[in-house]
């Protein structure tokens, strides 16, 4: 069946520097890459995604990457700050009528000031 | 725009029991989706709602089942609760892919 990994499951980092989740899927039929962060006792939040139809999109300090041919994508946080602490998801699903989402099994990065 | 809201908030029942949780989507939003969120571990697909019909369905039992209103807002149903369903459950609508969580139930089964 489809499956997302996640790794690593945990991730610590000083303050400003860079963090990297890396993920890879099963469905070859993916087209749809979210990533979202899950604050504690919060539901999760969209912070980017991207299609298959680009290879890397940027919002600030947040970037992902996407390598379709490997089925692997990444999520990289640049300038990292104490209140992106958080748990982070990767997810994947196709574009066609709505599909389901399938969720990684999440990284909780800590930022350390 | 209030987002997405659920309710309750906390919820505590008895293995055996019935549950009935509810979620109003995102002002707009003509879809709604269910997922089960274990302590430590990512959502787990329930079902999906679009026009008050379920469109598409994850691996869980018929225990589980739901509801769309013609408002768009959403019921999901467990019965015979078991301990294992203890979890957090949350509700997602959307209009095409971007999907948008509401804060989630926290279910405990004794």
């Amino acid at each position: 069946g489809e499956n997302v990994e996640q790794h690593p499951s945990t991730l610590s980092v000083q303050e400003g520097d860079s963090a990297v989740i890396k993920c890879t899927y099963s469905d070859s039929a993916s087209n749809y890459f979210p990533w979202y962060k899950q604050e504690l006792g919060k539901g999760p939040q969209l912070i980017i995604d991207i299609r298959s139809n680009v290879g890397e999109k940027k919002d600030q300090r947040i970037a992902v990457t996407l390598n379709k041919t490997a089925k692997h994508f990444s999520l990289h946080i640049t300038e990292t700050q104490p209140e992106d602490s958080a748990v982070y998801f990767c997810a994947a699903s196709r574009v066609t009528s709505y599909d389901k989402v399938i969720f990684g099994p999440g990284t909780s990065l800590s930022v350390i000031p | 725009d209030a987002g997405v809201t659920q309710s309750p908030t906390h919820l505590i029942k008895t293995r055996g029991q019935q549950v009935t949780l509810r979620c109003s989507p995102k002002s707009g939003h003509d879809t709604v989706s269910w997922y089960q969120q274990a302590l430590g571990q990512g959502p787990q697909f329930i079902f999906q709602y679009y026009e008050e019909e379920e469109r598409q369905r994850g691996n869980f039992p018929d225990r589980f089942s739901g509801h769309q209103f013609p408002n768009y807002s959403s019921e999901l149903n467990v019965n015979a609760l078991l301990l294992g369903d203890s979890a957090l459950y949350l509700c997602a609508s959307s209009l095409e892919n971007e999907q948008y969580f509401g804060p989630g139930t926290r279910l405990t089964v004794t």
